[in-house]
């Protein structure tokens, strides 16, 4: 079974509308979720990421993602998008079976539309 | 400080030759891990070195790739004899620690065409 689902390989979305990127993750893994976003010609880049504690977590450029355990989800939002957020967002998870390594999701690439 | 580096940035080789990819950790980081992403698919694991030590090469497809860390500063991947499958984004990355909340910093991958 997938360990982390990302439900859309490619979002549109306005400048200025709402950004909802989701991702599912499996039951069995451990509250280690991570979101990375590539911009065009770069590394991953950490956007935010939740381990325990607060639900609501902030990240860098006006992002946040919630986690949900009764929904198995972590889904990452932004209220109002600019063009700067055009770029491919990952969800993965850490520490399945104690494992160091990240787990990933297929990516979203997300346009952003004048 | 200076991020994490790869060399070369991309790579075009033909079936059957080797090519060897390099990753600068960032100074003092004693973790770090390969991952690749071939076209269309998700970013996978491919090893993770403790300084100089393989401490999970779970992810490592066969053995025509060979990762090594000598000294525990630079990594190498070598693929000897590529393949067309063996085409894709190598991300190298690096971490201070080995706690599950720690970020991984990535370098900006090698873009490998096997033609």
């Amino acid at each position: 079974a997938q360990s982390v689902t990302q439900l859309g390989s490619h979002v549109s979305v306005s400048e200025g509308a709402l950004v909802l990127l989701r991702c599912n993750y499996s039951s069995s893994v451990p509250p280690y979720l991570f979101w990375y976003v590539q911009y065009p010609n770069q590394g991953l880049q950490l956007l935010l990421k939740y381990t325990t504690g607060a639900t609501l977590v902030k990240g860098i450029n006006g992002f946040e993602a919630e986690f949900k355990k009764s929904e198995t989800s972590f889904h990452l939002t932004k209220p109002s998008a600019h063009m700067s957020d055009a770029a491919e967002y990952f969800c993965a998870v850490r520490g399945i079976q104690g494992a160091q390594k990240l787990v990933f999701g297929q990516g979203t690439r997300l346009t952003i539309n004048p | 400080e200076a991020g994490v580096t790869q060399f070369p940035s991309h790579s075009v080789i033909e079936k059957g030759q080797t090519v060897t990819l390099r990753c600068d950790p960032i100074s003092g980081h004693d973790n770090l891990y390969w991952y690749r992403r071939v076209m269309g698919k998700e970013i996978k694991f491919l090893l993770h070195f403790v300084k100089e030590s393989k401490q999970d090469e779970s992810g490592m497809p066969n053995n025509r790739f060979l990762a090594e860390r000598t000294g525990g500063t630079y990594s190498t991947l070598k693929v000897q004899p590529a393949e067309l499958e063996d085409s894709g984004v190598y991300f190298c990355a690096s971490s201070l620690g080995q706690t599950l909340w720690e970020e991984q910093y990535f370098g900006p991958g090698t873009r490998l065409t096997v033609t």
